[in-house]
Parts: C-alpha cells; sequence; structure tokens
C-alpha cells in the first residue's frame, strides 16, 4: 500500500530559527512529491514541486530535497516567521494520474 | 481572481438529513475533486472529475455521490448523513489530472 510517513508529528521553534521536515515515502510508480502548507482552518498552499530527477527546489526560505533512491525528501526553513506557523503536508502523486498520497502533515509552531 | 470558493463555511446537521456541498471554480480547470481531512489522517479523496460530465470513485465514496454538470460546478451530496462524515471537506481543482491541485477553503461539517 502507497504510503506517505511524515516527522516530526510536531515541532516548536523560535522565530528566526531554522527546522527541517522530514517525508518519507513507499509510493510506486513515483511521479513526483510536492509539499504543501496549510494555515489553521484553510485549504493547503502548493511551495514546491520536485520530480524524480531534481535533488533541491527552493521557493523562497523554503528549500526542498529529494532522494529517490531513498524514497526520502526534507523541507528546510529558513530564518522562520511567526507567519510559517502551519501544518506543512508531504504528498506523492503517483504515475501520471490523478492519485495522490498526503502525509498527515508536521504541524509547526513558530514562537517570538 | 476567486479561485475555488465553497459553500457553507460550517453547518451543524442531524443525523438522517440530506446535505449537499457547493463547490465553484473559476480557472476553468478540467479536473475537480473531494477530500475529506480529520485529525490524524491524512487527506482522502472521496470522488474526482476529470472533466465535466465524467465523475468517478475516490478512496473513501461510500455515503457521498457526485455530479459534474458543467466545467465550473462540483457538488458533493450526502444522501443520510451519519456522525462519521463529521469532518472538514475541501474541494480542490486542476487544470489536467496530472496538474498541480488548488485547494478552496473547506466545509466544516459536523453530523450529529
Amino acid at each position: 500500500k502507497n504510503q506517505v510517513e511524515q516527522s516530526p508529528q510536531s515541532l516548536i521553534i523560535l522565530e528566526g530559527k531554522n527546522c527541517t521536515l522530514q517525508c518519507n515515502y513507499t509510493v510506486s510508480p513515483f511521479s513526483n512529491l510536492r509539499w504543501y502548507k496549510q494555515d489553521t482552518g484553510r485549504g493547503p498552499v502548493s511551495l514546491t514541486i520536485m520530480t524524480f530527477s531534481e535533488n533541491t527546489k527552493s521557493n523562497g526560505r523554503y528549500t526542498a530535497t529529494l532522494d529517490a533512491d531513498t524514497k526520502q525528501s526534507s523541507l528546510h526553513i529558513t530564518a522562520s516567521q511567526l507567519s510559517d506557523s502551519a501544518s506543512y503536508i508531504c504528498v506523492v502523486r503517483e504515475g501520471s494520474n490523478y492519485k495522490l498520497t498526503f502525509g498527515k502533515g508536521t504541524l509547526l509552531t513558530v514562537n517570538p | 481572481i476567486a479561485g475555488i470558493t465553497q459553500a457553507p463555511t460550517s453547518q451543524i446537521l442531524a443525523a438522517g438529513r440530506r446535505m449537499t456541498l457547493r463547490c465553484t471554480q473559476d480557472m476553468r480547470h478540467n479536473a475537480m475533486y473531494w477530500y475529506r481531512q480529520d485529525l490524524g489522517l491524512g487527506l482522502r479523496l472521496i470522488h474526482y472529475s476529470n472533466t465535466a460530465g465524467t465523475t468517478g470513485k475516490g478512496e473513501v465514496p461510500d455515503g457521498y455521490s457526485v455530479s459534474r454538470a458543467n466545467t465550473d460546478d462540483f457538488p458533493l451530496t450526502l444522501a443520510s448523513a451519519v456522525p462519521s462524515q463529521t469532518s472538514v471537506y475541501f474541494c480542490a481543482s486542476s487544470q489536467g489530472v496530472a496538474d498541480t491541485q488548488y485547494f478552496g477553503p473547506g466545509t466544516r461539517l459536523t453530523v450529529l
């Protein structure tokens, strides 16, 4: 069964600090991997998308990495801001169709 | 550009009642989706539509029905609501089935 596991489940950091979120997947065949940010009470918003051949992709202070061999991805947030407080969801697409497998998310809290 | 709108924002419903959740997109996307999000679980696909006039079952379709009479609208109907359908429901759309999915703000449904 296709699975996406994220860690940690939750994380609390101080404003200005960096953090890294992890994602391990078993989805096959692999098409791409996305990181979504979901603010409380809102729908998820795509941050990055990575395909099999991409190792690193940045979007401002967000940098995602992908190791397709070990089936692992990470999302690194630099110089965190209060507005980064949200749930970060790792999503893997199976093949070239609509099927997405969602992780349960990591709840990040950035405190002043 | 509104993107995707959902209505109602929230609803409390007695068990056994019929309920339709509305979803409208103005991006002329071909594909639309309904997901439910429950605490401790990843988003799960209920139904999808690749294009107007076609629909398909997702991971958790039981108790739900959808229709896609036109490109913009994709209503989700609970024929006879049960407490296990208490959840947050998200509608999403994408240009094609393999493209980025854009999510609506969600509908919080409580079935008593």
